[in-house]
């Protein structure tokens, strides 16, 4: 199987930056997709392919990729209360066996 | 508005059978790669299966031969019929949409999710 490898959590105060990883041998090879999921909620795409943002997503949600590496970057500039929430990044293996392979995902706190 | 409701989840005993249906909106569902992804009690997300526009179906390992995917075009819903169920496919169940256009591995419409419990 493939696996996608998080921080299990990130604390952060208000208007600093917070900075997820996602580590993954496909990468960059592979695009990365990021996904916000509140308590009871479903989740929601916040960046796809490595660094675009679906409409409606605040600019403050930004994401990387290493280039050469094996590690793509989730950024949230300048985090808000509301943005406190798990996230997860989603990509496939190099030859696309497993489609849709979720990270172990990351629990971001505002203090 | 483009929308995905899933229902038919519930408490079933282990070995028992169970049908979720995801109802959507707003876009056909044999356009387009259509997933159910579960998440167990505070646990993460796992993709479980997929049917894609031409009909070809993939599975989870932890799922093969036990799940299967299916749609109906004529009421727009796809579904995922569960057998031999077991307690560790105790989850809320989402149902998911690839978002057309060439993005692919992009999940861009998700349902509510509907609770799945497998127990005696």
């Amino acid at each position: 199987s493939y696996e996608l490898t998080q921080p299990p959590s990130v604390s952060v105060s208000p208007g600093q930056t917070a900075r997820i990883s996602c580590s993954g041998d496909a990468f960059p090879k592979q695009y990365a997709h990021w996904y916000q999921q509140k308590p009871g909620q479903a989740p929601v795409l916040v960046i796809y392919k490595d660094s675009e943002r679906p409409s409606g997503i605040p600019e403050r949600f930004s994401g990387s990729s290493s280039g050469s590496g094996t590690t793509v970057t989730l950024t949230i500039s300048g985090v808000q209360a509301e943005d406190e929430a798990d996230y997860y990044c989603q990509s496939t293996d190099s030859r696309g066996t497993y489609p849709y392979v979720f990270g172990t995902g990351t629990k971001v706190t505002v203090l | 508005e483009v929308q995905l409701v899933e229902t038919g989840g519930g408490l079933i005993q282990p070995g028992g059978s169970l049908r979720l249906s995801c109802a959507a909106s707003g876009f056909t569902v044999t356009r387009d790669y259509m997933s159910w992804v579960r998440q167990a009690p505070g646990k993460g997300l796992q993709w479980v299966s997929v049917i894609y526009s031409a009909g070809s179906t993939y599975y989870a390992d932890s799922v093969k031969g036990r799940f299967t995917i299916s749609r109906d075009i004529s009421k727009n819903t796809i579904y995922l019929q569960m057998n031999s169920l077991r307690a560790e496919d105790t989850a809320v169940y989402y149902c998911a949409r690839e978002s057309p256009g060439g993005l692919k591995g992009v999940l861009d419409i998700w349902g509510q999710g509907t609770l799945v419990t497998v127990s005696s």
